[in-house]
């Protein structure tokens, strides 16, 4: 079994500031994928980055990038220059490779952008 | 992006009674889908993972009699919430993912569907 853990419930950050949600994971695969979803208010579950776990390379998508250590198996995500629109709820998510796999998410951590 | 649509974003519905709430995949086609309950300030639970053309997967726990799921083309799944409860009152969300392999990485999520019971 998989299982993903995000230990922060809750964060703050000031506007233009940088901030980093941990998660870690766990899975007996040798290939697989991470993800970080967002949730804003509205609930739309949003695609906030990706990594295939054969790539050592570190994820990045304009302010997201992540952290991915794979011998310690974590996925800490950091948001620069955090703005107001970034306050959502943020689930780390682990996906296998097969064609129909499921993702495993993490319990989320709130994230609340102030001014 | 692809896009997942869900219908209806909110429903009530008196106690006893069934819901239908359906997951259109508008620009792919989708062979599997998968359907997750939210409660409030909690992640998401997976309850069954719908594969056209047969039988639903359930997870461990959910009740697939009462949770009828139905995926009878490559666009649309259905969850029906038969003889609802009051406790059946959640969130729920679908997602889907385009093709296989590579494509099959990311899931594309509809609005969610907010379940009262009264």
């Amino acid at each position: 079994a998989q299982t993903v853990t995000q230990s922060q419930p809750e964060m703050s950050v000031q506007e233009a500031e940088t901030v980093t949600l941990s998660c870690t994971y766990d899975t007996s695969e040798s290939n697989y994928y991470l993800f970080w979803y967002k949730q804003p208010p509205s609930r739309q579950m949003i695609l906030v980055i990706r990594q295939e776990a054969y790539k050592q390379q570190n994820a990045t998508e304009n302010r997201f990038s992540v952290n991915f250590q794979k011998a310690a198996k974590s996925f800490s995500l950091k948001i620069s220059d955090s703005q107001l629109g970034d306050t959502a709820m943020y689930f780390c998510a682990l996906k296998n490779t097969g064609t129909a796999s499921k993702l495993t998410f993490g319990t989320g951590t709130r994230l609340q952008v102030t001014l | 992006g692809a896009v997942v649509s869900q219908h209806p974003s909110w429903v009530i519905c008196k106690s006893g009674t069934s819901v239908k709430i359906e997951c259109r995949s508008l620009d792919f086609q989708a062979t599997t889908m998968f359907w997750y309950r939210q409660f409030p300030k909690q992640s998401l639970m997976l309850m069954a993972t719908s594969n056209e053309g047969s039988k639903a997967t359930y997870e461990q726990g959910v009740e697939k009699d009462k949770f009828l799921i139905n995926h009878a083309s490559l666009t649309l799944s259905t969850l029906t919430v038969t003889s609802a409860h009051p406790e059946d009152s959640s969130f729920y969300i679908c997602s889907a993912s385009r093709g296989q392999g590579v494509l099959n990485t990311e899931a594309f999520f509809g609005q969610g569907t907010r379940l009262t019971v009264v």
